[in-house]
């Protein structure tokens, strides 16, 4: 099992541009989240999904939006990239059982200048 | 969510103990104690949690003080691999909380050899 995995690993935007991040799972987990982490920071939660079709606000939701159309896919989109948005981004899942033990990818780090 | 104290770092000499205490003085009853910990520039990994019972598993103890209001995570022999972020979170298992992780500052624990 690959578990969590995240696409691009790294990436550079310009103010304005937009992007998707992916986020995949093979654990066939009913939860999954988007959280960003700001340098000396903890995690903060974007947005999340308890299962394919639905999706709800985190957090820090402004400027981002997100889509679950397949169970094992997560995406997450930004418009139109501001620096504020700089930052690395981690995808996690879990089951719905145990909600609160999740799986985290390996992050996105994402540059917007 | 109740809130937690833990301190900004902590030292240990590999092969021994770590302890990492946290206070969660405003703890309520049905609210779990969760460990997580992130390596440098890798994804949180989850570690143990608990209720009131003392929790042991393969990676670490869970010790959680009789009046809930605080807890300590035992790492019994620390490697090297074990320098990390350790973050102590506290919520509810059920309800709205769907797996909203809120990750604080954590303990930057450091093993040294």
């Amino acid at each position: 099992n690959a578990g969590v995995t995240q696409t691009p690993k790294f990436r550079v935007l310009k103010t304005g541009q937009s992007m998707t991040l992916l986020c995949a799972q093979d654990m066939n987990h009913e939860y999954m989240y988007w959280y960003r982490q700001d340098p000396g920071m903890g995690l903060r939660l974007i947005h999340y999904s308890v299962g394919e079709g639905t999706t709800a606000k985190g957090e820090v939701p402004d400027g981002y939006n997100v889509s679950r159309l397949k169970k094992q896919n997560f995406l997450l989109g930004l418009e139109s990239a501001a620096p504020s948005q700089t930052s690395v981004y981690f995808c996690a899942s879990s089951n719905s059982l145990g909600y609160n033990e999740q799986f985290f990818g390996p992050g996105t780090r994402l540059t917007v200048l | 969510d109740a809130k937690t104290t833990q301190p900004t770092s902590m030292d240990c000499a590999e092969g021994r103990a770590a302890n990492l205490p946290c206070n969660h003085s405003t703890i309520s009853g049905n609210e779990y104690v969760y460990w997580y910990r992130q390596i440098h520039s890798q994804g949180p990994q989850y570690i143990i949690h608990g209720l009131k019972n003392n929790e042991t598993n393969e990676m670490a103890s869970l010790i959680i003080t009789e009046d809930r209001k605080s807890s300590t995570l035992i790492l019994p022999h620390a490697t090297l691999r074990d320098t990390a972020v350790y973050y102590c979170i506290v919520l509810n298992a059920g309800g709205t909380s769907y797996g909203k992780l809120t990750f604080g500052q954590g303990t930057i624990l450091t093993v040294h050899p």
